[in-house]
């Protein structure tokens, strides 16, 4: 089982749609957890961390179950210019070492 | 702030070759990540430096591989030889104590083994 594990998608919206990403890991000790935004053949580019009562920047909220093991993006009136790779990442057996999902692929279409 | 610099931007090399990628973390981070990515794999750890020591490369090849740290601003990731299955982005990441901002990526290095 990998340690992270998210849908690669791609989900295909139209502009102004909600749409929500879910995660899994499996290492319970974890504590530190981020969505990250890749565009393409760009760096991975911090989008926000996520805390245990959740947390909502703008547009974007993060929700962490630590019962279940998951985490969720959810992106509200989707733009044009969040079409991206979004990447849920949990700290490893340090807290340090971050571990990467594959990523799940985001369209947003006119 | 600069970020975090990675050269060269892309290497193409021949098979055997000796592939050297240099990185600068940003000013008074002291945690230092190299990352591999591919379409297959995604991307891995390969090895983290705090204060200039290896604190994990688990995930790294070490017939082929070796990473350095030699001062608080300067690591460099050697490939030698490089084989076709090398061929990845390599990205270099730094990070602070204050750990809740996560890492800042470099723009990595795009290598290619013919």
């Amino acid at each position: 089982r990998k340690e992270v594990e998210q849908d690669p998608g791609p989900f295909n919206v139209p502009e102004g749609a909600t749409v929500a990403f879910n995660c899994t890991y499996s290492n319970s000790a974890s504590q530190s957890f981020f969505w990250y935004r890749q565009d393409c053949r760009k760096e991975p580019k911090l989008l926000m961390s996520v805390y245990s009562s959740g947390n909502e920047d703008g547009r974007f909220t993060a929700q962490l179950n630590r019962a279940s093991q998951y985490i969720s993006l959810l992106i509200r009136d989707s733009k044009l210019s969040d079409s991206a790779t979004y990447l849920c990442v949990v700290n490893g057996d340090s807290s340090y070492k971050l571990i990467f999902g594959s990523g799940t692929r985001l369209l947003v279409r006119p | 702030d600069a970020g975090v610099i990675q050269s060269p931007r892309h290497e193409v090399t021949e098979m055997g070759q000796e592939v050297t990628l240099r990185c600068k973390p940003i000013s008074g981070h002291d945690y230092l990540f190299w990352y591999r990515q591919t379409m297959m794999q995604g991307l891995e750890l390969l090895v983290y430096f705090n204060n200039k020591a290896v604190m994990d490369d688990s995930g790294m090849p070490k017939d082929r591989f070796s990473a350095k740290m030699p001062n608080a601003s300067f690591s460099t990731l050697k490939i030698q030889p490089s084989e076709p299955r090398d061929s990845a982005v390599y990205f270099c990441a730094s990070t602070s104590g204050a750990f809740n901002y996560g890492y800042t990526f470099g723009s990595g290095t795009r290598l290619t083994v013919v």
